[in-house]
């Protein structure tokens, strides 16, 4: 199994904001990564796969970058909306694996 | 559109079988390269991925729950559904199901709105 390790776990920020979360998993994985936000009582929304590839709808401030172990998610100017949980997710190999999660909380 | 809609008990007594299914709308289960997974997370917890199903009736399980775990589809119905025996307190969580998309292994990009189920006596 592939080990994810997702930092910060906590992340207080403010509106305006550029912040950044890193993923780094015990082995390469080339680019087979997504980004996924969830807000309380919702399922994960997919915002970004193939470690770069931003999905349909997201908004551009969001950014993904990263190969083979090292991954950041970089959101630019932070809205109000933006306040949530954020995953990491690797899609590699089996079983396929989340990291602990980034909470984003306002400073 | 694509939707999906879990069903299935909120409350399973341990050792017993925890039953949900997974109603997909908005289009047909049984088109495009997608894979069909169940997810779960327990309460203010992260996310573990259970397994998942493609429409030739092929699975894959996370190796953890595996010997617990059926993952089955009805393409008749455009459902899929998630079986889990001797369920303990453990498996407490809310459970989604969601579309994955198959390039070599996959992410997924909709998701039902998760059901809870609590296994308590």
């Amino acid at each position: 199994a592939i080990w994810m390790t997702q930092s910060p776990s906590l992340l207080s920020a403010s509106t305006g904001d550029r912040v950044t979360i890193s993923c780094r998993m015990s082995q390469g994985i080339s680019s087979y990564l997504a980004w996924y936000q969830q807000k309380p009582g919702k399922a994960p929304e997919l915002l970004i796969y193939a470690a770069s590839t931003l999905q349909s709808g997201v908004p551009s401030r969001f950014s993904g970058s990263g190969s083979g172990t090292d991954f950041t998610l970089t959101i630019s100017c932070l809205q109000s909306e933006d306040f949530a949980t954020y995953y990491c997710q690797q899609y590699y190999s089996f079983p396929y694996s989340f990291g602990q999660g980034t909470k984003l909380e306002i400073k | 559109q694509v939707q999906l809609q879990e069903s299935g008990p909120g409350l399973v007594k341990p050792s017993q079988t925890l039953s949900l299914t997974c109603t997909v709308s908005g289009g047909s289960i049984s088109s495009g390269s997608y894979y069909w997974s169940w997810i779960r997370q327990p309460a203010g917890k992260g996310l573990e991925w259970i397994g998942r199903i493609y429409t030739s009736g092929s699975t894959n399980y996370n190796p953890s729950l595996k010997s617990r775990v059926t993952i089955s589809v009805d393409t008749s119905k455009n459902q899929f559904s998630l079986k889990l025996s001797s369920v303990t307190a453990a498996d407490t969580a809310v459970y989604y199901c969601a579309r994955g998309i198959a390039v070599a292994g996959a992410y997924f990009d909709y998701w039902g709105q998760g059901t809870l189920v609590t296994v308590s006596s």
